[in-house]
């Protein structure tokens, strides 16, 4: 089983809904990520937390310690939204390196 | 703004052929990062290089070498490039353990 899980994998929307995709891991964390990878390949960071919520625009991150669970919504979706969302988390104790979910897949139609 | 660049979006080698990809960021990062990205697998670190010359294997690191001489840049070498090393390799960079990291554009290997 992996350590870090996303759901789901794949998610089509429309133009204007609000979106969630999660992510539940199975070790102790220092910090959770969530990235964004645009057709073609870069990534971009869009949130590092640790606890509680944090807002960007129209992104939204929180998380739950106790209950190992992340997700991330977006409002108001629109077409440019259409990407990979990566979740990926920093374990606690004597590691630098990150851990990742395998990735949604959103698509979101006009 | 910040910047991680990688030397090549696209690479096509022969297998047996010695394959360097290089990684520069002009941030004064002290943590660099090779990963590789495969359909299904997401992304795997290759090696990690946490100060200039210092380096720790990732969690595949077999077939690969790298190489920080100096801080802005981390070389990743394949030593003698097969078929199964055919994939997307990112680059990526942060400051510390607990911030963010920046990725590059991401070069698209293939071995023949």
């Amino acid at each position: 089983k992996n350590e870090v899980e996303q759901s789901p994998q794949n998610l089509t929307a429309q133009e204007g809904e609000f979106i969630t995709i999660n992510c539940s891991y199975s070790v102790g964390i220092s910090a959770l990520h969530w990235l964004q990878q645009h057709p073609g390949g870069g990534i971009v960071s869009l949130f590092m937390l640790s606890s509680g919520k944090k807002k960007h625009g129209r992104l939204i991150a929180t998380i739950n310690i106790q209950e190992k669970h992340s997700s991330l919504h977006i409002t108001a979706s629109h077409p440019r939204d259409s990407a990979v969302y990566i979740c990926a988390v920093l374990r606690l104790h004597n590691t630098d390196k990150l851990i990742f979910g395998t990735g949604t897949r959103l698509q979101v139609f006009p | 703004d910040v910047k991680v660049t990688q030397s090549s979006r696209y690479l096509v080698k022969r297998t047996g052929e010695k394959v360097f990809l290089e990684c520069v960021q002009d941030m004064d990062h002290e943590n660099m990062f090779w990963y590789r990205q495969d359909p299904g697998l997401g992304l795997r670190l290759i090696y990690f290089s946490y100060d200039v010359k210092m380096k720790e294997k990732g969690d595949i690191p077999e077939g690969y070498s790298v190489s920080r001489e100096k801080k802005e840049r981390f070389s990743l070498i394949l030593e003698s490039a097969s078929t199964n090393q055919t994939s997307m390799y990112l680059c990526a960079s942060r400051a510390g353990r607990y911030n963010e990291q920046f990725f590059g554009p991401g070069t698209r290997l293939t071995v023949l």
